[in-house]
């Protein structure tokens, strides 16, 4: 089955410092991967995507995201957190047939001042 | 600001009940797609419309319908309401059909059902 998997319910980081919010994932094919990111009371906002080429992909706000094909991972990393990045981070892939988004569970990110 | 207009913002209604939730999709996009939000089962795919035409199918239970009108506005359509049915409903609009593009969201309609 496709399905998308991020095994962490909360991530705690202080301002300043870095921040990884881990997406594993599995699909038959190519996968279309992608990260986005729900402040409250706020619909999803897109971050990245990785189609496909350099593994490594940055997108808005200073994030950017690590495709690893061996390990069916897209970890979410910003080098240095700020409090305003703290929000509930989606991982998502794109699969043909009936499931057309696979979205995983969400990730809070809480960053202290 | 996505583009992606949803109304109402809240939506309070009794079980039992029928209410239509409408979304206006960025301009220029002709790709709906309509996704549930609750605690429990996070962040679920009930449809997809493209230009008009239904493309794809998720968790969508029967009592619930969509439509997508030609000017590319959509409605969802949810009947006999249960309590369970209380949610954040998304629509979010992307200019094509394909897998490799991103899609814009909506802030969602809040729907409680008392």
């Amino acid at each position: 089955a496709q399905s998308v998997a991020q095994p962490e319910d909360q991530v705690n980081v202080a301002e300043g410092n870095p921040l990884t919010v881990k997406c594993t994932y599995s699909v038959s094919g190519n996968p279309y991967l992608f990260w986005y990111v729900q402040y409250p009371n706020r619909g999803l906002q897109f971050l990245l995507k990785y189609i496909t080429g350099d593994n490594l992909v940055k997108g808005s706000y200073g994030f950017e995201a690590e495709f690893n094909k061996s390990q069916t991972s897209f970890h979410l990393k910003k080098p240095s957190a700020l409090v305003s990045d703290s929000a509930l981070y989606f991982c998502a892939v794109r699969v043909t047939g009936g499931f057309k988004t696979i979205f995983g569970a969400g990730t809070r990110l809480f960053v202290k001042a | 600001d996505s583009g992606v207009t949803q109304t109402p913002k809240h939506l309070i209604t009794a079980t039992g009940q029928r209410v239509t939730l409408r979304c206006s999709p960025r301009s220029g996009d002709l790709s709906v797609y309509w996704y549930q939000q609750s605690l429990d089962q996070g962040l679920q795919f009930l449809i997809q419309y493209y230009n008009g035409e239904e493309r794809a199918k998720g968790n969508i239970l029967e009592r619930f319908s969509a439509q997508q009108f030609p000017d590319l506005h959509s409605e969802l359509n949810l009947s006999s309401l249960e309590l369970g049915d209380s949610a954040l409903y998304f629509c979010a609009s992307s200019v094509a059909d394909s897998l490799r593009i991103e899609a814009f969201f909506g802030q969602g309609t809040r729907l409680t059902v008392v």
